[in-house]
């Protein structure tokens, strides 16, 4: 059973558009939502984290949105640009110790 | 800079050959992990371990042991080789919540890239 479910599996977006993926999970002990990005021939690594505390979280272009209620989260990528194609995994950990990762999206962005 | 470097980036082995995979981090991490990448799949969770000489089943153990003799080393161990163990196998390594300045990073190696014939 996938702990962490996640929409769309592939993504295209025209320069400066928004991407946006969505994650959905079950499990209310889960007390740390990632999203890692990877390119190909690379591991992932870390883009953005949120707890469930907080309803947003922003570093530069990349946004992550948290509805505790509807257990879902998203991750907003404003004026996505060519260099944002890669795979991208939301996750859900319980403390640090077990890590639930979504079956990742591949996102295009077309110049 | 700290890194989980997996040894091996490009595997070919035969059906019914013994592999490992090594998985090496620098960072004093207590809990480290093998996934396993399939395109549809997302991540998978082969074996992980809390601590030396310990190891817990993931998701989908069957074909796949571990050891871990050491803290910063964990390894991947395919007793004998099978065409669906083809795959991208990816090593990652954490600290627990409840020690040591904890940001929940989970920390990936690069990926070894193994085919099975």
């Amino acid at each position: 059973q996938q702990q962490v479910k996640q929409s769309p599996q592939s993504l295209i977006v025209q320069k400066g558009g928004i991407s946006i993926i969505n994650c959905a999970y079950e499990n209310t002990a889960f007390d740390y939502f990632p999203w890692y990005q990877q390119f190909p021939g690379k591991g992932p690594a870390l883009l953005i984290a949120i707890r469930p505390d907080v309803s947003e979280k922003k570093e530069g272009r990349f946004t992550i949105s948290f509805n505790k209620s509807a257990k879902q989260f998203s991750l907003h990528i404003m004026d996505s640009q060519p260099g944002d194609s890669a795979t991208y995994f939301c996750a859900a950990s319980i403390f640090g110790n077990q890590f639930y990762f979504g079956t990742g999206t591949s996102l295009t962005v077309i110049p | 800079d700290v890194k989980v470097t997996q040894s091996s980036r490009y595997l070919v082995k035969r059906t019914g050959e013994k592999v490992f995979l090594e998985c090496v981090q620098d960072m004093d991490h207590e809990n480290m992990f093998w996934y396993r990448q399939d395109p549809g799949l997302g991540l998978r969770l082969i074996y992980f371990s809390y601590d030396v000489k310990m190891k817990e089943k993931g998701d989908i153990p069957e074909g796949y042991s571990v050891s871990r003799e050491k803290k910063e080393r964990f390894s991947l161990i395919l007793e004998s080789a099978s065409t669906n163990q083809t795959s991208m196998y990816l090593c990652a390594s954490t600290s627990p919540a409840t020690s040591g300045p904890n940001t929940g990073e989970l920390f990936f190696g690069e990926g070894s890239r193994l085919t099975v014939l």
